[in-house]
Protein backbone atom coordinates (compact mmCIF):
# COMPACT_ATOMS: atom_id res chain seq x y z
CA UNK A 1 0.00 0.00 0.00
CA UNK A 2 1.38 3.09 -1.09
CA UNK A 3 2.26 5.67 1.91
CA UNK A 4 1.70 9.02 3.04
CA UNK A 5 3.82 11.34 4.71
CA UNK A 6 2.20 14.33 6.98
CA UNK A 7 3.76 16.74 9.73
CA UNK A 8 2.83 15.92 13.38
CA UNK A 9 1.23 19.05 14.21
CA UNK A 10 0.45 22.28 13.19
CA UNK A 11 -1.43 25.29 14.66
CA UNK A 12 -3.91 28.16 13.18
CA UNK A 13 -5.81 31.06 14.59
CA UNK A 14 -9.67 31.23 14.44
CA UNK A 15 -10.92 32.24 11.20
CA UNK A 16 -7.80 32.07 9.47
CA UNK A 17 -7.03 29.54 6.13
CA UNK A 18 -5.39 26.32 6.98
CA UNK A 19 -3.11 24.61 4.47
CA UNK A 20 -2.27 20.78 6.09
CA UNK A 21 0.28 19.26 3.65
CA UNK A 22 0.63 15.61 2.54
CA UNK A 23 2.88 13.68 1.06
CA UNK A 24 2.92 10.63 -1.26
CA UNK A 25 5.42 10.16 -3.74
CA UNK A 26 4.68 6.65 -4.24
CA UNK A 27 1.27 7.03 -5.43
CA UNK A 28 -0.39 5.08 -8.06
CA UNK A 29 -2.17 6.30 -11.26
CA UNK A 30 -5.28 4.84 -10.07
CA UNK A 31 -5.13 5.44 -6.15
CA UNK A 32 -7.73 8.13 -4.90
CA UNK A 33 -6.42 10.61 -2.18
CA UNK A 34 -9.05 10.79 0.80
CA UNK A 35 -8.84 12.68 4.07
CA UNK A 36 -10.51 11.97 7.11
CA UNK A 37 -10.74 13.82 10.69
CA UNK A 38 -10.95 12.75 14.11
CA UNK A 39 -12.33 15.21 16.52
CA UNK A 40 -11.72 14.24 20.18
CA UNK A 41 -13.55 11.25 21.90
CA UNK A 42 -14.91 10.65 18.32
CA UNK A 43 -14.90 7.87 15.48
CA UNK A 44 -13.11 9.61 12.18
CA UNK A 45 -15.26 11.47 9.53
CA UNK A 46 -14.31 11.49 5.78
CA UNK A 47 -14.03 15.25 4.63
CA UNK A 48 -13.03 14.86 1.08
CA UNK A 49 -11.38 13.00 -2.02
CA UNK A 50 -10.06 13.59 -5.20
CA UNK A 51 -7.94 11.96 -8.26
CA UNK A 52 -6.47 14.59 -10.23
CA UNK A 53 -8.67 17.35 -10.23
CA UNK A 54 -9.05 20.28 -7.01
CA UNK A 55 -11.97 19.40 -5.02
CA UNK A 56 -14.42 21.60 -3.13
CA UNK A 57 -17.44 20.93 -0.70
CA UNK A 58 -18.66 22.20 2.39
CA UNK A 59 -15.96 21.38 4.66
CA UNK A 60 -12.81 22.34 2.98
CA UNK A 61 -10.86 21.95 -0.01
CA UNK A 62 -8.35 19.53 -1.87
CA UNK A 63 -5.82 20.68 -3.63
CA UNK A 64 -3.53 18.04 -5.90
CA UNK A 65 -0.19 18.48 -7.42
CA UNK A 66 0.18 18.50 -11.10
CA UNK A 67 2.29 15.16 -10.60
CA UNK A 68 0.01 13.86 -7.95
CA UNK A 69 2.80 13.54 -5.48
CA UNK A 70 1.41 15.54 -3.34
CA UNK A 71 -1.50 17.05 -1.90
CA UNK A 72 -3.01 20.05 0.52
CA UNK A 73 -6.44 19.70 2.23
CA UNK A 74 -7.46 23.65 2.74
CA UNK A 75 -9.72 24.84 5.58
CA UNK A 76 -10.95 28.50 4.35
CA UNK A 77 -11.55 29.36 7.80
CA UNK A 78 -10.82 27.94 10.61
CA UNK A 79 -12.92 27.25 13.65
CA UNK A 80 -12.31 26.08 17.06
CA UNK A 81 -14.09 22.65 15.84
CA UNK A 82 -11.97 22.51 13.03
CA UNK A 83 -9.31 21.08 15.99
CA UNK A 84 -8.96 17.16 15.55
CA UNK A 85 -5.96 14.94 13.45
CA UNK A 86 -6.17 15.11 10.16
CA UNK A 87 -5.61 12.26 8.05
CA UNK A 88 -4.54 11.80 4.63
CA UNK A 89 -5.20 8.31 3.19
CA UNK A 90 -4.55 6.39 -0.44
CA UNK A 91 -7.36 4.39 -1.72
CA UNK A 92 -6.75 1.93 -4.52
CA UNK A 93 -10.50 2.02 -6.36
CA UNK A 94 -9.61 -1.65 -7.61
CA UNK A 95 -13.18 -3.32 -6.50
CA UNK A 96 -11.04 -7.08 -6.26
CA UNK A 97 -8.63 -5.00 -3.29
CA UNK A 98 -9.80 -4.49 0.14
CA UNK A 99 -11.83 -0.79 0.46
CA UNK A 100 -9.85 -0.78 3.77
CA UNK A 101 -8.73 2.93 5.61
CA UNK A 102 -4.81 2.95 6.52
CA UNK A 103 -4.21 5.14 8.86
CA UNK A 104 -1.03 6.87 9.93
CA UNK A 105 -0.07 8.93 12.44
CA UNK A 106 -1.77 12.16 10.71
CA UNK A 107 -1.54 15.82 11.47
CA UNK A 108 -2.73 17.51 15.00
CA UNK A 109 -4.61 20.68 13.87
CA UNK A 110 -4.57 23.25 17.18
CA UNK A 111 -6.96 26.20 16.55
CA UNK A 112 -6.66 29.26 19.34
CA UNK A 113 -9.38 31.47 19.36
CA UNK B 1 -30.34 9.31 9.51
CA UNK B 2 -29.26 7.33 12.43
CA UNK B 3 -25.22 6.63 12.64
CA UNK B 4 -23.42 4.20 13.53
CA UNK B 5 -24.18 3.06 17.33
CA UNK B 6 -21.84 1.35 19.66
CA UNK B 7 -22.03 0.04 22.97
CA UNK B 8 -20.43 0.28 25.79
CA UNK B 9 -18.88 3.22 25.81
CA UNK B 10 -16.40 2.28 28.16
CA UNK B 11 -15.54 -1.10 29.52
CA UNK B 12 -12.21 -1.19 32.08
CA UNK B 13 -11.75 -5.24 32.97
CA UNK B 14 -8.43 -7.36 34.61
CA UNK B 15 -6.41 -9.35 32.07
CA UNK B 16 -7.38 -12.24 31.53
CA UNK B 17 -11.31 -11.88 31.33
CA UNK B 18 -13.27 -11.51 28.30
CA UNK B 19 -15.19 -8.82 27.05
CA UNK B 20 -17.41 -8.15 23.98
CA UNK B 21 -18.41 -4.84 22.19
CA UNK B 22 -21.30 -4.61 19.88
CA UNK B 23 -22.48 -2.36 16.86
CA UNK B 24 -25.23 -1.37 15.10
CA UNK B 25 -24.58 0.52 11.40
CA UNK B 26 -26.09 2.50 9.30
CA UNK B 27 -29.51 0.85 8.33
CA UNK B 28 -28.75 -0.84 4.37
CA UNK B 29 -24.91 -0.71 4.71
CA UNK B 30 -23.74 -3.89 3.49
CA UNK B 31 -20.20 -3.19 5.04
CA UNK B 32 -18.71 -3.19 8.50
CA UNK B 33 -15.47 -2.78 10.06
CA UNK B 34 -14.03 -3.25 13.40
CA UNK B 35 -10.64 -0.96 14.01
CA UNK B 36 -8.41 -1.03 16.47
CA UNK B 37 -6.80 2.59 18.07
CA UNK B 38 -3.90 2.36 20.46
CA UNK B 39 -3.43 6.02 21.91
CA UNK B 40 -1.40 8.28 19.98
CA UNK B 41 -1.93 6.17 16.69
CA UNK B 42 -4.40 6.16 13.69
CA UNK B 43 -6.55 3.39 13.03
CA UNK B 44 -5.98 -0.34 12.41
CA UNK B 45 -8.56 -2.46 10.26
CA UNK B 46 -9.12 -6.12 12.56
CA UNK B 47 -11.77 -7.28 10.33
CA UNK B 48 -14.43 -5.99 7.43
CA UNK B 49 -17.32 -7.86 7.18
CA UNK B 50 -19.28 -7.48 3.42
CA UNK B 51 -23.01 -8.45 4.36
CA UNK B 52 -21.99 -11.53 6.72
CA UNK B 53 -19.51 -12.82 5.45
CA UNK B 54 -15.43 -12.17 6.48
CA UNK B 55 -14.06 -10.14 3.65
CA UNK B 56 -10.54 -8.92 5.57
CA UNK B 57 -9.32 -10.54 8.53
CA UNK B 58 -5.57 -10.62 8.44
CA UNK B 59 -4.87 -7.98 11.26
CA UNK B 60 -7.10 -9.75 13.64
CA UNK B 61 -5.23 -11.52 16.00
CA UNK B 62 -7.54 -14.91 16.32
CA UNK B 63 -5.96 -16.91 19.18
CA UNK B 64 -7.59 -14.15 21.54
CA UNK B 65 -10.24 -12.03 19.12
CA UNK B 66 -13.55 -13.04 17.21
CA UNK B 67 -16.13 -11.02 15.38
CA UNK B 68 -19.19 -12.38 14.03
CA UNK B 69 -21.86 -10.30 11.90
CA UNK B 70 -24.81 -13.40 12.12
CA UNK B 71 -27.64 -11.90 10.13
CA UNK B 72 -25.73 -9.32 7.90
CA UNK B 73 -26.94 -6.33 10.24
CA UNK B 74 -25.10 -5.35 14.02
CA UNK B 75 -22.32 -7.01 15.07
CA UNK B 76 -20.49 -8.10 18.09
CA UNK B 77 -16.53 -7.94 18.72
CA UNK B 78 -15.17 -10.42 21.24
CA UNK B 79 -12.09 -10.48 23.17
CA UNK B 80 -11.05 -13.99 25.41
CA UNK B 81 -8.62 -13.32 27.46
CA UNK B 82 -7.76 -9.98 27.56
CA UNK B 83 -3.97 -8.67 27.26
CA UNK B 84 -2.95 -5.23 28.93
CA UNK B 85 -1.47 -4.59 24.93
CA UNK B 86 -5.36 -4.94 24.45
CA UNK B 87 -6.12 -1.87 25.84
CA UNK B 88 -7.40 1.02 22.97
CA UNK B 89 -10.54 2.42 21.48
CA UNK B 90 -12.49 -0.25 19.22
CA UNK B 91 -14.09 1.86 16.52
CA UNK B 92 -16.97 -0.02 14.44
CA UNK B 93 -17.52 1.48 11.00
CA UNK B 94 -20.23 0.85 7.36
CA UNK B 95 -20.46 1.72 4.34
CA UNK B 96 -23.19 1.22 1.62
CA UNK B 97 -21.05 -0.93 -0.05
CA UNK B 98 -17.41 -2.63 -0.21
CA UNK B 99 -16.41 -0.28 -3.13
CA UNK B 100 -13.29 1.38 -2.07
CA UNK B 101 -14.45 5.41 -2.75
CA UNK B 102 -17.97 4.83 -0.56
CA UNK B 103 -17.59 6.85 2.27
CA UNK B 104 -16.72 5.06 5.83
CA UNK B 105 -18.97 6.17 8.47
CA UNK B 106 -17.87 5.48 12.09
CA UNK B 107 -19.24 5.44 15.77
CA UNK B 108 -18.18 6.81 18.62
CA UNK B 109 -16.17 3.60 20.05
CA UNK B 110 -15.59 1.85 22.84
CA UNK B 111 -12.67 2.81 24.93
CA UNK B 112 -11.50 -0.87 26.92
CA UNK B 113 -9.19 -0.16 29.90
CA UNK B 114 -7.17 -3.91 30.39
CA UNK B 115 -5.54 -3.48 34.24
Amino acid sequence: DAKTTQPNSMESNEEEPVHLPCNHSTISGTDYIHWYRQLPSQGPEYVIHGLTSNVNNRMASLAIAEDRKSSTLILHRATLRDAAVYYCILRDPNPYNTDKLIFGTGTRLQVFP
Amino acid sequence: EAGVAQSPRYKIIEKRQSVAFWCNPISGHATLYWYQQILGQGPKLLIQFQNNGVVDDSQLPKDRFSAERLKGVDSTLKIQPAKLEDSAVYLCASSLTGLSNNEQYFGPGTRLTVT
